[in-house]
């Protein structure tokens, strides 16, 4: 089984700052089956990236994704009030699916 | 478009066997490469991914849970049905179902689940 290990655990931020999220798997994450979401108090989790770069529908593009192998950044270019939230990694390219803990991003 | 949507119990007591179902449309789960799969966050808690069932019928658990699980595909109705087993006021969770199609994920909405007496 992957584990993945987010850090840091909580980011205390301001509007405007550049964010790096960091998700680094236990093993080499199969064809880069990595994604990113982002999760609200009381909402659905959120996908904001496939594929370890590839944004979903809607995302805006000051969200990107990249790496590969076992690290994996999730950058926010530009924070905004409402990105403000939970994100989580997970990987989906092995034969057990695993997600990281989740790294809170916090004002 | 392509959707997902979870049905079952919104409440289940604790040693019933849970059974929930993923209606979808969009796609087809006889396709090559396409798989559903179930996912479930308690209150307050990270994100587990229960099971996956792929369009050739291969089935992956969840190591903890196996011996809980079963996962079973409809393709002529376009459903995926979960089974969980011998279940504990600790499986109480929003469960949801995801589509898995190369790269590709897709999250139904979720359903809650509550374990009590």
């Amino acid at each position: 089984e992957i584990v993945l290990t987010q850090s840091p655990g909580t980011l205390s931020l301001s509007p405007g700052e550049r964010v790096t999220l960091s998700c680094r798997a236990s093993q080499s994450v199969n064809s880069n089956y990595l994604a990113w979401y982002q999760q609200k108090p009381g909402q659905t989790p959120r996908l904001l990236i496939f594929g370890a770069s590839s944004r979903a529908t809607g995302i805006p593009d000051r969200f990107g994704g990249s790496g590969s192998g076992t690290d994996f950044t999730l950058t926010i270019s530009r924070l905004e009030p409402e990105d403000f939230a939970v994100y989580y990694c997970q990987q989906y390219g092995s034969s057990v699916w695993t997600f990281g803990q989740g790294t809170k991003v916090e004002i | 478009q392509i959707t997902l949507k979870e049905s079952g119990p919104t409440l289940v007591k604790p040693t019933q066997t849970l059974t929930l179902t993923c209606t979808f449309s969009g796609f087809s789960l006889s396709t090559s490469g396409v798989g559903v799969g179930w996912i479930r966050q308690p209150p307050g808690k990270a994100l587990e991914w229960l099971a996956v069932i792929y369009w050739d019928d291969d089935k992956r658990y969840s190591p903890s849970l196996k011996s809980r699980l079963a996962i079973i595909k409809d393709t002529s109705r376009d459903q995926v049905v979960l089974t969980m087993t011998k279940t504990d006021p600790v499986d109480t969770a929003t469960y949801y179902c995801v589509l898995h199609r190369g790269t590709y994920l897709k999250w139904g909405q979720g359903t809650l689940v509550t374990v009590s007496t």
